[in-house]
């Protein structure tokens, strides 16, 4: 079974930092790597997709990669700001069905 | 754009009390998912539907069931509920056969259940 981890489980940051969120996985048979924020008690929303034949992908002040081979992404985000606080979440959907398995996710906070 | 809607929103039941939750995915999406968020946990895939039909199962338990409507619209079907169903519920929907869209997954608000 997949086993997605993060780390770390949480980051406290001062406003305008540049910060990587890190995300492992030990299966590298993978369809394609989403990550997610979601606010206490709300939601997911969709930051970025990462399909198995891609490196990266950015949008805005975020940046993900991907290596599969390491079994690893990054989540980049630059010039952080108080409203990027929340907890941001890694799923990977595999090539042998198609529902994301989640790692426990980091949650952040960004301090003015 | 429109997105995932879930109803209800939140839903307080009894142990042993039955309770349905609806999920209308984004117009022509062809797949929906269910997932369980319990408290301080992450998500936990439950069911999926493609075209109306199951296509994977996950975690789900016996006492839920769930189907996929000629609308497109799913429903969660949770019997004799139990306190440790109190999580939130969320449904995602997926366009899995389209030229650019490599299943990317829309997640709705989700359904606040207390099970009390």
């Amino acid at each position: 079974k997949q086993e997605v981890t993060q780390i770390p489980a949480a980051l406290s940051v001062p406003e305008g930092e540049n910060l990587v969120l890190n995300c492992s996985f030990t299966d590298s048979a993978i369809y394609n790597l989403q990550w997610f924020r979601q606010d206490p008690g709300k939601g997911l929303t969709s930051l970025l997709l990462i399909q198995s034949s891609q490196r990266e992908q950015t949008s805005g002040r975020l940046n993900a990669s991907l290596d599969k081979s390491s079994g690893r992404s990054t989540l980049y985000i630059a010039a952080s700001q108080p409203g990027d606080s929340a907890t941001y979440l890694c799923a990977l959907s595999s090539n042998s069905g198609y529902a994301l398995n989640f790692g426990k996710g980091t949650s952040l906070l960004v301090t003015p | 754009a429109a997105g995932v809607i879930q109803s209800p929103r939140h839903l307080i039941k009894e142990k042993r009390e039955t309770a349905t939750l609806k999920c209308y995915p984004i117009p022509r999406h062809d797949t929906v998912y269910w997932y369980q968020q319990g408290p301080g946990q992450d998500p936990q895939f439950l069911i999926s539907f493609y075209e109306k039909m199951q296509s994977d199962k996950g975690s789900i338990p016996d006492r839920f069931s769930a189907q996929q409507f000629s609308d497109y619209h799913s429903e969660l079907n949770m019997s004799s509920l139990e306190l440790g169903d109190s999580a939130l519920y969320f449904c995602a929907s997926s366009l899995v056969w389209g030229t650019s869209s490599y299943n990317e997954q829309f997640f709705g608000p989700g359904t606040r259940l207390t099970v009390l």
